[in-house]
């Protein structure tokens, strides 16, 4: 699998987008970029995911820049309860597994 | 999405018992999988449990630790043996509904405590 490197963690006030980065630089053309979160006591939860395309969703838009080497999580307007633990995983091809790193621990202010 | 349900959702046992952790899904899916989570850390794979075959283990685990039933496409169970201190985590299932080993769905997880 790709590694991942992402910030140990970031703040972003209630309302505001929060913009979470996420560095794979040796992905390969067959792996998708994957985005869980962790809320405090729950288990992981399932955001969205990408192969080159930006994707969105309900939840997050995903922005994956042309050489797929990073990514971005958008959160549009965020709220205290977004308040997680986010994983960013590149996974699938060969993969037999989802590795989750050690995240970003994203707090949002009120 | 899928609804996943684990019991217990916590417990305190001692050195040398075994505990069961049941994972129960509302939909028939092809894949489970179990993982750990030790206290501060992130996710790992225990095992991919399959209905009708053997479970795979990962890496750093084993079959006579962690057993693993697999009867129907809606339960699994696995089992802690002998513990030590040293178990005490957070156990979770998942699910994939898209039959891979990506997209997957977790459940709240099971706090457990070895004195």
């Amino acid at each position: 699998d790709a590694k991942t490197t992402q910030p140990t963690s970031m703040d972003c006030a209630e309302g505001r987008a929060a913009n979470l980065p996420c560095n794979h630089s040796t992905i390969s053309g067959n792996e998708y970029v994957y985005w869980y979160r962790q809320i405090h006591s729950q288990g992981p939860q399932y955001i969205i995911h990408g192969l080159k395309n930006n994707e969105t969703n309900e939840m997050a838009s995903l922005i994956i820049t042309e050489d797929r080497k990073s990514s971005t999580l958008i959160l549009p307007h965020a709220t205290l309860r977004d308040t997680a633990v986010y994983y960013c995983i590149v996974s699938g091809g060969s993969a037999r597994q989802l590795t989750f790193g050690s995240g970003t621990q994203l707090t949002v202010l009120p | 999405s899928a609804v996943i349900s684990q019991k217990p959702s916590r417990d305190i046992c001692q050195r040398g018992t075994s505990l069961t952790i049941q994972c129960q899904v509302d939909s028939q899916v092809t894949m489970m999988f179990w993982y750990r989570q030790q206290p501060g850390q992130s996710l790992t794979l225990i095992a991919t449990a399959n209905q009708g075959s053997e479970a795979t283990y990962e890496s750093g685990f084993v079959i006579d630790k962690f057993p693993i039933s697999r009867p129907n496409l809606t339960f699994s169970t696995l089992t802690v043996s002998n513990m030590s201190p040293e178990d005490s985590s957070i156990y979770l299932c998942s699910v994939s509904l898209a039959g891979g080993y990506d997209e997957q769905y977790f459940g709240p997880g099971t706090r457990l405590t070895v004195t």
